[in-house]
């Protein structure tokens, strides 16, 4: 089956810690993203790639960092530089933008 | 900046009514505009999505409309079942990888 996998579900970071989000995909889309949810907020975007090797940042990309070395991989690191990592993470993938987006199952993060 | 607003509290209905659910938006209209189904811990599923030019788009027991004159869209489910209880979210889709995510609303469809 197609579709966006996500990993690991649960993650938990010591203050000071990087820690790295796996996000793989074999729908064979172009555009991948990375959204952080919280509490009574919308998605908001840290980062998208549109092609292998090229990936803009999003709206609080302050503190993370990604990579788009293949086209079905798309890693988030959350590093110590950003202060409030607690959050609920979620990938997606279009084959374009303007068309539906797929999700992951996300990736819950807890700082310990 | 954009703002997308939906109803903050939770949405509660009796089975077998219509659940009609409100995304209201500031500034200019998107050339598209989606909604999301998304259960607790899980990641959103696309339900349906309607263009600038198009007023209403079905499927099955799924209406939305979209008036960009009153920017606003209204998502409907027909004849709703307990299996309907979740967030939905609202997405305006600029083009150029940029959607912005409304905080959803949180339908409960009671037995």
């Amino acid at each position: 089956d197609g579709g966006i996998t996500q990993s690991p579900k649960y993650l938990f970071r010591k203050e000071g810690q990087n820690v790295t989000l796996s996000c793989e995909q074999n729908l064979n889309h172009d555009a991948m993203y990375w959204y952080r949810q919280d509490p009574g907020q919308g998605l908001r975007l840290i980062y998208y790639s549109q092609i292998v090797n090229d990936f803009q940042k999003g709206d609080i990309a302050e503190g993370y960092s990604v990579s788009r070395e293949k086209k079905e991989s798309f890693p988030l690191t959350v590093t110590s530089a950003q202060k409030n990592p607690t959050a609920f993470y979620l990938c997606a993938s279009q084959v374009t933008d303007n068309t539906e987006a797929f999700f992951g199952q996300g990736t819950r993060l807890t700082v310990v | 900046s954009q703002k997308i607003e939906q109803n903050s509290e939770a949405l509660n209905i009796q089975e077998g009514k219509t659940a009609t659910l409100t995304c209201n938006y500031t500034n200019y209209s998107p050339a598209y505009l989606q909604w999301y189904r998304q259960d607790p811990g899980r990641g959103p599923v696309f339900l349906l999505l309607i263009r600038e030019n198009e007023k209403e788009k079905r499927k099955e027991r799924l209406k939305v409309t979209f008036d960009t004159t009153l920017k606003q869209s209204l998502f409907h489910i027909t004849a709703s079942q307990p299996a309907d209880s979740a967030t939905y979210l609202c997405a305006l889709d600029y083009g150029g990888f940029k959607t912005i995510f409304g905080a959803g609303t949180r339908l409960f469809v009671k037995a």
